[in-house]
């Protein structure tokens, strides 16, 4: 079945240090690619999203790269700070006459100060 | 605008008991999904729902089923609860349109606790 594989399961930087999670999706029909930040006791937060005739979006510190051909997309956040700590999950999602998003199984970022 | 709400918060059933949880979308959002968060299996989708009709439907038994209302206000129900139904049941919605309004914005969930 389509599934989502996310690396790595823990990150740890220091303030200031840039951070990168990567993904890889299976289902060819995938043509959104959410990330999520997840705070503890909250639901997923939608913090930055790419279709897949783009291959690069920036917003301020954070950036996503995709890779159609080879199935990738990746995360990048530069100049990390405390309030970056979270717990941060890729999605991948087709529409076929309705939406099914599969997620990655989640990467725990610690940013010590 | 206000974000997507999800009454109860918390809820505590026994075993063999079942449950309704509730989601309130974001005004003018017509495509509800709902996600079962686990720390073994992480997030897994369960059903999507769009002016009252289910469009898409994950790989859960079927003790677990939703519906739609005119308003677009979504509930799921799960019955006959056993001990691994314990989980954060997430809510999230999409104006869902058209395969380009995808952007999906989670409620806070539903802590659900088996018994």
């Amino acid at each position: 079945g389509e599934n989502v594989e996310q690396h790595p399961s823990t990150l740890s930087v220091q303030e200031g240090d840039s951070a990168v999670i990567k993904c890889t999706y299976s289902d060819s029909a995938s043509n959104y690619f959410p990330w999520y930040k997840q705070e503890l006791g909250k639901g997923p937060q939608l913090i930055i999203d790419i279709r897949s005739n783009v291959g690069e979006k920036k917003d301020q510190r954070i950036a996503v790269t995709l890779n159609k051909t080879a199935k990738h997309f990746s995360l990048h956040i530069t100049e990390t700070q405390p309030e970056d700590s979270a717990v941060y999950f890729c999605a991948a999602s087709a529409y076929t006459g309705g939406f099914k998003t599969i997620f990655g199984a989640g990467t725990r970022l610690f940013v010590k100060a | 605008k206000a974000g997507v709400t999800q009454t109860p918060r918390y809820l505590i059933k026994t075993r063999g008991q079942q449950v309704t949880l509730s989601c309130s979308p974001i005004s003018g959002h017509r495509s509800v999904s709902w996600y079962q968060q686990t720390p073994g299996q992480g997030l897994q989708f369960l059903f999507e729902y769009f002016s009252e009709t289910q469009r898409n439907k994950g790989n859960f038994p079927g003790r677990f089923s939703g519906r739609q209302f005119s308003n677009s206000r979504s509930e799921m129900n799960v019955s006959t609860l056993e001990l691994g139904d314990s989980a954060l049941y997430l809510c999230a919605s999409s104006a869902g349109f058209s395969g380009s309004d995808h952007e999906q914005y989670f409620g806070p969930g539903t802590r659900l606790t088996v018994t």
